[in-house]
């Protein structure tokens, strides 16, 4: 079935520091990706997303390209902020079953210390 | 509009208990999602509605669960007889019905189970 895999965390980095998340994903066909974030006691926002492959998301710094050949949607940031400190989820909708079902990976821990 | 909201945010109770969540959706949203998230966990799907129509339930959703969403607007989701290990933050969000949408979050509520 459809998946998301994320590379484990926590990630621990300076400020000011460039920051890489991966994310690869098994699905039947071509789906969007989106990334979430969950700020601490939050519930999940949409940071960014790309519907086609190619196609880079891009929103408050951060960056994402989706990567057909690789099946890897890897979130990217040049220089990270405290404020950045959060758990980050690589998400899909499954292609088939013709509805919005979110699959989550499980979430990459970023604390970022001045 | 005010984004997806959930009552209660904190839910602290009695093994054995019963409780019931309220989520109100986005109000151009028709469809609606609930996921359970454990610490260090992504969130898991338990079951989704198309307007008033639950179309899913995960093999999470025991015979304990029960989610409803009269007239297609607010949902509940009743646990009854609770267990430790119904401990979690329980999400709902929602979308509208394009394919491949984004979905939009509550902030969540825990639930502690003692």
């Amino acid at each position: 079935g459809d998946s998301v895999t994320q590379m484990e965390g926590p990630v621990t980095l300076s400020e000011e520091a460039f920051l890489t998340i991966n994310c690869t994903y098994t699905a039947t066909g071509y789906p969007s990706l989106f990334w979430y974030v969950q700020y601490p006691g939050e519930g999940l926002q949409l940071l960014l997303k790309a519907t086609k492959a190619d196609d880079k998301g891009s929103n408050k710094g951060f960056e994402a390209t989706y990567r057909k050949e690789t099946t890897s949607f890897h979130l990217e940031k040049g220089s990270v902020q405290v404020s950045d400190s959060a758990v980050y989820f690589c998400a899909l909708p499954p292609v088939s079953g013709g509805y919005n079902k979110l699959i989550f990976g499980a979430g990459t821990r970023l604390a970022v210390h001045p | 509009d005010t984004g997806v909201s959930q009552d209660p945010r904190h839910k602290i109770t009695k093994r054995g208990q019963n409780v019931t969540f309220r989520c109100d959706p986005i109000s151009e949203h028709n469809r609606l999602y609930w996921y359970r998230q454990t610490l260090g966990q992504g969130p898991e799907f338990l079951t989704y509605f198309q307007n008033e129509a639950q179309l899913e339930k995960s093999r999470l959703l025991s015979d304990r669960f029960s989610a409803e969403r009269p007239k297609g607007s607010f949902s509940t989701l009743e646990i009854q007889r609770t267990e430790q290990g119904d401990s979690a933050m329980y999400l709902c969000a929602s979308s509208t019905d394009r394919l491949s949408t984004e979905a939009f979050f509550g902030q969540g509520t825990r639930l502690t189970v003692v």
